[in-house]
């Protein structure tokens, strides 16, 4: 069964710093990435996914993300974070299935902004 | 494009009470998913439509709860007996379907508190 880790429970940045979220997946067939960012009482937005080809991904709201299938990791990226950027961010790998795919959640990282 | 529609946003009841959730995806999405998010954790799985089929239901508490997607469009999530664990946000997704890598919206999902 597909799995993520997200290391880091907390991250905190002074506004105007990159950030880099740490993401590890485990999964046995070539795996979809996702990355989605949630706010305080909102549902979850899609920042970008992977499905194939260029290994590094472009999203919303400046975001990055490099697929490193070596590594087994998906990590999110932002070269100046913004105190609009505060939020939880969940990583998800999906596994086909029935037409579709299901994505896993891992259990998200809380980015704190500070001014 | 209207976005994946929830209601009711909020709920509080107690233990052994039933209450019932329910999503209208966005049009012409043929996959459909409920996840149940906990706080501080990420979304889990708990059903997956394709159409009015079952994907996936095997994290669905089949002892208390029940979804149905009626004719492949609106769906209904219900819980009876609530317990106190089952206190989460019930989040419900929808996308075209498909390998192709559809990007799969949240609605801004129902808050549950048992007590």
């Amino acid at each position: 069964a597909q799995s993520v880790t997200q290391p880091d429970i907390h991250i905190t940045v002074s506004e105007g710093a990159s950030l880099e979220l740490r993401c590890n997946y485990s999964y046995g067939a070539t795996p979809y990435l996702f990355w989605y960012v949630q706010s305080p009482g909102q549902g979850l937005q899609l920042l970008l996914k992977y499905f194939s080809g260029d290994t590094l991904v472009q999203g919303i709201k400046g975001f990055e993300a490099e697929f490193k299938r070596s590594q087994s990791s998906f990590n999110l990226r932002k070269p100046s974070v913004h105190w609009s950027d505060a939020a939880e961010y969940f990583c998800a790998v999906g596994a086909r299935a029935g037409g579709s795919y299901i994505p896993t959640f891992g259990r998200g990282t809380s980015l704190i902004v500070h001014p | 494009e209207a976005g994946v529609a929830q209601s009711p946003r909020y709920k509080i009841i107690e233990k052994r009470q039933s209450v019932a959730f329910w999503c209208n995806p966005i049009s012409g999405h043929a996959t459909l998913y409920w996840y149940q998010q906990i706080l501080g954790q990420g979304p889990k799985l708990l059903i997956q439509f394709q159409n009015n089929g079952v994907v996936d239901d095997s994290q669905l508490p089949k002892d208390r709860f029940s979804a149905e997607r009626l004719k492949g469009v609106d769906s209904t999530l219900k819980i009876q007996p609530a317990k106190l664990e089952d206190s989460a946000v019930y989040l419900c997704a929808s996308s075209l379907g498909g390998y192709s890598g559809n990007t799969i919206y949240f609605g801004e999902g129902s808050w549950l508190t048992v007590v």
